[in-house]
């Protein structure tokens, strides 16, 4: 069975302060995929970022940033100089065995940035 | 390209009641999955359909139940609702083009569903 654990439940942070966001994830698939997606108060959740098992490559988008180590089974997710906007719920998720498009969603870290 | 559709936005229904929901995938998107969210349990996977047949299934009751059309429109239903169903119903769809995981889910906005 596959397991996605967002430690952090809620983060407050000052605007243009750097906040990074934990997930670890659980799976015994050795081809698995892991995303981000940002779910704002509208309530629709928002695609970030995909990664797959075999690309283990750190990501940067702009002020976001993942780091992907497959040795700690760990997805994490900064975001640098954060912004009022940036105020969400953010949620890790994995897609692990074949032919599976069933998405396995952490709790999510609601962070609040404060102006 | 339109996103992803869910009808209605917000229902309102009483224990014992039947709801249906919609969901229009955006264009080229074959396959939907159909997702419940809580305060208590988060978000949880209750089923995908892909070519009108349902592939894979979460652990929900037989109450909750779905179907595709053959223009990849998908409608989940809710029998004999529970207070416990009153959640964010959320719809994802992807291209279905690829080996599993490697086309982006994208959501809809959601149908807010309460139970009174």
């Amino acid at each position: 069975a596959q397991k996605v654990t967002q430690a952090q439940t809620e983060i407050s942070v000052v605007e243009k302060e750097d906040v990074t966001l934990d997930c670890v994830y659980e799976t015994r698939d050795t081809t698995y995929y892991l995303f981000w997606y940002k779910q704002p108060p509208s309530g629709e959740l928002v695609f970030l970022i995909r990664r797959n098992s075999f690309d283990e490559q750190n990501e940067i988008s702009g002020r976001y940033s993942w780091n992907f180590q497959k040795s700690t089974s760990s997805f994490n997710f900064t975001i640098t100089a954060s912004q009022v906007v940036d105020s969400a719920v953010y949620f890790c998720a994995l897609i692990s065995g074949a032919g599976s498009y069933q998405l396995t969603f952490g709790k999510g870290t609601k962070l609040s940035v404060i102006p | 390209k339109a996103g992803v559709t869910q009808t209605p936005r917000y229902l309102i229904k009483t224990r014992g009641q039947q709801v249906t929901l919609s969901c229009s995938p955006i264009s080229g998107h074959r396959s939907v999955s159909w997702y419940q969210q809580t305060p208590g349990q988060g978000l949880q996977f209750l089923f995908e359909y892909f070519s009108e047949t349902q592939r894979n299934k979460g652990n929900f009751p037989g109450r909750f139940s779905g179907r595709q059309f053959s223009n990849s429109r998908s409608e989940m239903n809710v029998s004999t609702l529970e207070l416990g169903d009153s959640a964010l119903y959320l719809c994802a769809t992807n291209t279905a083009g690829g080996p599993s995981g490697t086309d982006t889910q994208y959501f809809g906005p959601g149908t807010r569903l309460t139970v009174l």
